[in-house]
């Protein structure tokens, strides 16, 4: 299985909402990311997990709020979000062992925020 | 610090055009570097990789020289197709698990 699914492929909610994105992978991997990106531009990293440990946040506001789980496992918690919010949302994984490794994109969970 | 530039596009081409797509980067100690590939609606595919000097990566038609001394990894392909069309990223990845992305280039092949 060569595969990252995230769930749901659309999600639109309101700004007093509260919703969660999910991710899958089972290929081992052991680093886990969430990107946003906005049309037309690349990939901007919010959160790296490394062995279920977060290892990076990239100063994103706290009504963004990852999860790990498991190995297996990536959650992204929404709650009171911004128009400005409005993106597709993409994990990612890949092999830790010397960060230079590939990573594997899901695809993706496009957000509107209304 | 690690930064990859990119060719801007936007790029139209016709059928069997010759696609070159220009990358080069800066980085610390010896990164590997990628191609991705984003069809509209979809997420980032791994087009090809080359993890150390002169190594060429290549996958569906499409190469890709790690260039040291240049510190390029140009895209190229012989003769595009318009199932080709796609938004093409060029990515470094150096120690610590993070990937630096270029801007993305925007391809349309027209029949």
């Amino acid at each position: 299985d060569t595969e990252v699914t995230q769930t749901p492929k659309h999600l639109v909610m309101g700004m007093t909402n509260k919703k969660s994105l999910k991710c899958e992978q089972h290929m081992g991997h052991r680093a886990m990311y969430w990107y946003k990106q906005k049309a037309k531009k690349p990939p901007e990293l919010m959160f790296v997990y490394s062995y279920e440990k977060l290892s990076i946040n990239e100063s994103v506001p706290s009504r963004f709020s990852p999860e790990c789980p498991n190995s297996s496992l990536l959650n992204l918690h929404l709650h009171a979000l911004q128009p400005e919010d409005s993106a597709l949302y993409l994990c990612a994984s890949s092999h830790p062992s010397t960060g230079k490794n590939e990573q594997f994109f899901g695809p993706g969970t496009r957000l509107t925020v209304l | 610090g690690n930064s990859v530039t990119q060719m801007e596009g936007p790029v139209t081409l016709s059928e069997e055009a010759f696609l070159t797509i220009n990358c080069t980067y800066t980085a610390t100690g010896y990164p590997s570097l990628f191609w991705y590939v984003q069809y509209p609606g979809e997420g980032l595919q791994l087009l090809l990789k080359a993890t150390k000097a002169d190594d060429k990566g290549s996958n569906k038609g499409f190469e890709a020289t790690y260039r040291k001394e240049t510190t390029s990894f140009h895209l190229e392909k012989g003769s595009v197709q318009v199932s080709d069309s796609a938004v093409y990223f060029c990515a470094l990845s150096s120690t610590g698990n993070q990937f630096y992305f270029g801007t993305g280039t925007s391809l349309t092949v027209i029949p």
